[in-house]
């Protein structure tokens, strides 16, 4: 069974408007982490995010921000200000078996953002 | 700067041929990773370790060895028993340090990936 779920291929936004990119996910673990990365077209993971299931707000960082809905195992990513640098694949991904030391990082199978001018 | 690298950034690979790809990390971290990712898809999982001498298969481990003699090296084999290798290859590295009753944020760092091709 799929762990992490991007139900959104491909999304398109506007310049300067706010998108949100969808992520669910499965887990039984109470310890876990959610993360979302950046791949711009070189290839590169750039970590933007984090938000771990004890936080108690929704993470921040700076025009990035995460809708964690804990109850319905969402873990939504908010760009504000859309940019025309932030085209890229976004993944969400998960860290569980925070109880089992040190378990993998589970990733979904990405969101292609393009912003248009 | 502390980082993780790999090399080399492309590599061709003639059919039959063992190739290895370097993986060096100066982070301290204890917990690598190597993932394979082929076009327009997700990261898969191909094999990992959390302490120096030991690893474990992930997903898709056939057709690849690993070793993890140094902390700071965790060197993948792609064997000819991989059949179809041609893909893009990510390393990473978290630390390992987890609190079962608080968040600790312990985020992978990738390297620039290696471009695998078949010729």
């Amino acid at each position: 069974a799929q762990k992490i779920t991007q139900t959104q291929p491909g999304m398109f936004v506007q310049e300067k408007e706010a998108v949100t990119l969808d992520c669910t996910y499965d887990t039984s673990d109470p310890s876990y982490g959610l993360f979302w990365y950046k791949q711009p077209s070189s290839g590169e993971m750039i970590f933007l995010i984090y938000q771990g299931s004890y936080d108690q707000q929704n993470a921040t960082e700076g025009r990035y921000s995460l809708n964690f809905q804990k109850a319905r195992k969402s873990a939504n990513l908010v760009i504000s200000a859309s940019q025309l640098g932030d085209s890229a694949m976004y993944f969400c991904a998960m860290r569980e078996g925070i109880d089992n030391y040190g378990q993998n990082f589970v990733f979904g199978p990405g969101t292609r953002l393009s912003v248009l001018p | 700067d502390g980082g993780i690298t790999q090399s080399p950034k492309y590599l061709f690979r003639k059919e039959g041929q063992n190739v290895t790809l370097s993986c060096e990390q100066n982070l301290n971290h204890d917990a690598m990773y190597w993932y394979r990712q082929d076009p327009g898809q997700g990261l898969r999982l191909i094999y990992y370790s959390q302490i120096v001498n030991d690893f474990q298969k992930g997903d898709i481990a056939e057709g690849y060895s690993v070793s993890r003699e140094k902390k700071e090296s965790f060197p993948l084999t792609v064997t000819s028993a991989q059949k179809n290798p041609t893909a893009f290859y990510l390393c990473a590295s978290s630390i390992d340090i987890l609190d079962r009753y608080k968040s600790v944020n312990t985020e992978a760092f990738f390297g620039q990936g290696t471009r695998l091709t078949v010729v």
